[in-house]
């Protein structure tokens, strides 16, 4: 099993240009999270899915987009990106249930000037 | 609303010696409670867990016990080693939330040979 796969590993992006940071996983996982990791600071969750077709908001949800048309994938989008986006962004699943852990991708860094 | 409070860092410590980060929470449920660690250039992986008050967590001789009565769950080891510096991330979820996670800021590590 790859786990958890985020491509790019790196990007820089000009203000106004729009992107997709792309997620998967193998593990069939019903559920999956985008989180943001800004220097210094801890994560926090932009979107999350608890299965396909089905998506909600997070805490910081303005300025991104997603969907979850099958199990495996969990693109985040990026309309007009900003500087105040640049980020670390990290995506993770798991699998319903009280105990059950989330299994992190390696992040994608991204940078808006 | 729910958070999770981690002492500030950077610490460093000499091989060999213990540690102690405090990490203090604030939730309106039942939490069951986490540490994350982050090693350089990779994503966060779950380093051990603890689901109800008086449950101790362990993994690769770090150790953190859940004190409902103080609202803390301290991660503790009593002989760091060089391979241990990283940044470590003390997290909650609350059951019945889709397992979102709230983060602490994080706690970077680093261990001196």
């Amino acid at each position: 099993n790859a786990g958890v796969t985020q491509t790019p590993k790196f990007r820089i992006l000009k203000i106004g240009q729009s992107m997709t940071l792309q997620c998967a996983q193998d593990m069939n996982h019903n559920y999956m999270y985008w989180y943001r990791q800004d220097p210094g600071m801890g994560l926090k969750l932009i979107y999350y899915s608890v299965g396909a077709g089905i998506t909600d908001k997070g805490e910081v949800p303005n300025g991104y987009n997603v969907s979850r048309s099958t199990t495996e994938d969990f693109p985040l989008r990026l309309e007009l990106a900003a500087p105040s986006q640049t980020s670390v962004y990290f995506c993770a699943s798991s699998y319903q249930g009280e105990e059950d852990e989330q299994y992190f991708g390696p992040g994608t860094r991204l940078t808006v000037t | 609303g729910d958070s999770v409070t981690q002492m500030e860092g950077p610490v460093t410590l000499s091989e060999e010696a213990f540690l102690t980060i405090n990490c203090t929470y604030t939730a309106t449920g039942y939490p069951s409670l986490f540490w994350y660690v982050q090693y350089p250039g990779e994503g966060l992986q779950l380093l051990l867990k603890a689901t109800k008050a008086d449950d101790k967590g362990s993994n690769k001789g770090f150790e953190a016990t859940y004190r409902k009565e103080t609202t803390s769950f301290h991660l503790e080891k009593g002989s760091v080693q060089v391979s241990d510096s990283a940044v470590y991330f003390c997290a909650l979820t609350i059951s019945g939330s889709a397992r979102q996670l709230t983060f602490g800021s994080g706690t970077q590590l680093t261990v001196l040979p």
